[in-house]
C-alpha cells in the first residue's frame, strides 16, 4: 500500500517568516496530490491541490511544489501568520479509495 | 451549498457499552462516504466506506461496524466499545464525477470519543 511521510513532525516558525513543509510518497502511480489543514478538534480542510502533470501551482499564500523523480511534495506558506497553526498532511491518492494520510506536521507559529 | 454533520460532537462511553456515530450530508446525491479514526498525534486511519446505500467496505477488522440506511446518511456503531476504540472519528464524503478535485474529501467536525 501506501506509504506517506512527512519530514518533520513539528515545525515552529517566526510570524511573517516563510514557512515550508514537506510529504515523501513511496506510491509512483498517484497521479493527484491533496494538501489538508487541521485544526486543533476539528476535521481537516482543503488547502490546494496538484496533479502528477505539474510542478508547482499556487494558491493564495500557498504553492505546492511536486518532483516526481524522488516522490516528494512541499507545501510552502508565505508570511505565516498565527492562523495557520495547524498540523497539515499531504494525501497522494490513485483513486477515492486510495486516499492515505501520513501523521502530520504540527506547525506552530511564534509572536 | 453542501454540508456535512456529525453527532455527538463528544462523548464518553464505558468499556463495553455500545456506540451510534451518526453522519449526514446535505447539497448532494450519491456522495462517497468514508469514517476515519484519528488517534492522538496520529494521522488518520480509514475505517469504512461507502459507494451507496447498504454498500459497506471494511478497511480495518474492529470491533466497528458501519451501515448506510438512507443516501446521505452514515452510522458507525459498536456492540461492545475497547478502550483502544478512543479516539477523534471523522465523517467525510466526495462528490463524485467532478473531474479535477474528485477526490477532495470534505470532512465532518468530527466527534471525539473517550472510552473508560
Amino acid at each position: 500500500g501506501e506509504s506517506v511521510g512527512l519530514h518533520l513532525p513539528t515545525l515552529s516558525v517566526q510570524e511573517g517568516d516563510n514557512s515550508i513543509i514537506n510529504c515523501a510518497y513511496s506510491n509512483s502511480a498517484s497521479d493527484y496530490f491533496i494538501w489538508y489543514k487541521q485544526e486543533s478538534g476539528k476535521g481537516p480542510q482543503f488547502i490546494i491541490d496538484i496533479r502528477s502533470n505539474m510542478d508547482k501551482r499556487q494558491g493564495q499564500r500557498v504553492t505546492v511544489l511536486l518532483n516526481k523523480t524522488v516522490k516528494h511534495l512541499s507545501l510552502q506558506i508565505a508570511a505565516t501568520q498565527p492562523g495557520d497553526s495547524a498540523v497539515y498532511f499531504c494525501a497522494p491518492s490513485g483513486s477515492a479509495r486510495q486516499l492515505t494520510f501520513g501523521s502530520g506536521t504540527q506547525l506552530t507559529v511564534l509572536p | 451549498s453542501q454540508t456535512i454533520h456529525q453527532w455527538p460532537a463528544t462523548l464518553v462511553q464505558p468499556v463495553g457499552s455500545p456506540l451510534s456515530l451518526e453522519c449526514t450530508v446535505e447539497g448532494t446525491s450519491n456522495p462517497n462516504l468514508y469514517w476515519y479514526r484519528q488517534a492522538a498525534g496520529r494521522g488518520l486511519q480509514l475505517l469504512f466506506y461507502s459507494v451507496g446505500i447498504g454498500q459497506i467496505s471494511s478497511e480495518v477488522p474492529q470491533n466497528l461496524s458501519a451501515s448506510r440506511p438512507q443516501d446521505r446518511q452514515f452510522i458507525l456503531s459498536s456492540k461492545k466499545l475497547l478502550l483502544s476504540d478512543s479516539g477523534f472519528y471523522l465523517c467525510a464524503w466526495i462528490s463524485p464525477g467532478q473531474g479535477a478535485g474528485a477526490n477532495v474529501l470534505t470532512f465532518g467536525a468530527g466527534s471525539r470519543l473517550t472510552v473508560l
